[in-house]
């Protein structure tokens, strides 16, 4: 089936340091993906959707300037946290539009001391 | 914005014991899809509903879809310890977004 890996699995940072996650689909192209977040027992919030060569577009609530997304390549969705900070704190999950829904990653979780 | 709703929140059920959990939209859905997280772990989809009044079974997993296309549920029937983990239900808008349920935890006790 599908698979999307996600890199790190694991970060931890320092306030004010920036961090780039990484959202890879496999074995299939996605024009798509999608970054979530999600808080400890809670649901996951959209964040934002990245197409492939142009912009992504960001849900309501979201600050484009802190959470910078690049969709370069069909296989390749990054997610930059600019001047990280505790409350940034989080599970970041990555999902690629695939062949019949969309294929989870298996999550990243910031810790930003 | 869109709201989906999941209820209860949380059960704690004995081995064995049926499950059901209800998920609802604030607006029509055009698919819903259903995932299950264990803990410490990501979304793992399990299921997509298209049609209304749609229902399907994958073992002892029974998923509806309303005939308004608003709501859903998923049933499980004598569970067992490895069902535990956090079910949501995920709305698909014209947008193609998943909006995802607020979740259900479900704990099974041997």
């Amino acid at each position: 089936g599908a698979v999307v890996s996600q890199h790190p699995s694991r970060v931890i940072c320092k306030s004010g340091t920036s961090v780039k996650i990484e959202c890879r689909s496999l074995d299939f192209q996605a024009t798509t993906m999608f970054w979530y977040r999600q808080f400890p027992k809670k649901s996951l919030m959209l964040m934002a959707t990245s197409n492939e060569g142009s912009k992504a577009t960001y849900e309501q609530g979201v600050e484009k300037d802190k959470f910078l997304i690049n969709h370069a390549s069909l296989t390749l969705s990054t997610l930059t946290v600019t001047s990280a900070h505790p409350e940034d704190s989080s599970f970041y999950i990555c999902s690629a539009d695939g062949p019949d829904t969309q294929y989870f990653g298996p999550g990243t979780r910031l810790t930003v001391l | 914005g869109q709201q989906v709703m999941q209820i209860p929140q949380y059960q704690h059920v004995q081995e064995g014991e049926d499950f059901t959990t209800y998920c609802n939209s604030s607006t029509t859905l055009s698919n819903i899809q259903w995932y299950k997280q264990r803990p410490g772990g990501h979304p793992v989809f399990l299921i997509q509903l298209v049609k209304s009044g749609e229902v399907k079974k994958q073992k002892r997993l029974t998923f509806q879809f309303g005939e308004a296309k608003k709501n859903s549920s998923l049933h499980i029937t004598a569970t067992q310890t490895t069902d535990v983990g956090t079910y949501f239900c995920a709305g698909v808008t014209g947008f193609q977004k998943l909006v995802f349920g607020t979740g259900t935890r479900l704990l099974v006790s041997p």
